[in-house]
């Protein structure tokens, strides 16, 4: 199956400092998604985007859906330790009777 | 936010053997539920849609007899994995779309750890 290109891969960053990944797709999607998940359990749902330009924060997590529909970018300030997880962005083309297309995740690990 | 369970959350069976998973949205009706399959260190993959009332929609190279879907109830959807091989073994997780809600939304279930011997 599909999947979106998610980048970085990795990061390993100091507590404090800002954090940006991003995704992008060779097709359009009416709605970007983006998951954290912890190791052995099920993703958790971080910001919903649906129109194509729109930026949208959920405390110190910002996301912005693309205007060509085609590409989303979340970055997270201050970062915690907490923040440490595997973040994914998922894409959904029709809507909710839609199944999600995923990225390949970017694995966030801080230092204190 | 809305809740998805998912039962049992891991389980060992020996090869050839049956197992069924069952993800259940708890505060809300769901006529569609999703079925993913994580493999270690890789991504999410959509397996298949499930659908109150109707048969299950597949992504290709998903066999539709090996991997059984039931969504019997608008809470209700279970996967039975037929005739069980070690290369079965993955992380089943389900996400369930809140019929009367706002936006897109699909909540995810706590996974379900499988491991063919």
């Amino acid at each position: 199956g599909q999947q979106l290109n998610q980048s970085p891969q990795s990061m390993f960053i100091q507590e404090g400092e800002d954090v940006s990944m991003n995704c992008t797709s060779s097709s359009i999607f009416n709605t970007w998604l983006w998951y954290k998940q912890d190791p052995g359990e099920g993703p958790v749902l971080l910001i919903a985007l649906y129109k194509a330009g729109e930026l949208t924060s959920n405390g110190r997590l910002t996301a912005q859906f693309g205007i060509t529909r085609k590409d989303s970018f979340l970055n997270i300030s201050a970062s915690i330790p907490s923040d440490v997880g595997i973040y994914f962005c998922a894409g959904q083309r029709r809507g909710g009777a839609d199944g999600l297309t995923f990225g390949k995740g970017t694995h966030l690990i801080i230092q204190p | 936010g809305a809740v998805v369970s998912q039962h049992p959350s891991r389980v060992i069976c020996k090869s050839g053997t049956s197992v069924k998973i069952e993800c259940r949205s708890l505060d809300f009706q769901a006529t569609t539920m999703f079925w993913y399959r994580q493999f270690p260190k890789q991504s999410l993959m959509l397996m298949a849609t499930s659908n109150e009332g109707s048969k299950a929609t597949y992504e290709q190279g998903v066999e539709k007899d090996k991997f059984l879907i039931n969504h019997a109830s608008l809470t209700l959807s279970t996967l039975t994995v037929t005739s069980a091989h070690p290369e079965d073994s993955s992380f089943y997780i389900c996400s369930a779309r809140d019929s009367e809600g706002v936006g897109e939304t699909q909540y995810f279930g706590p996974g379900t750890r499988l491991l063919v011997l």
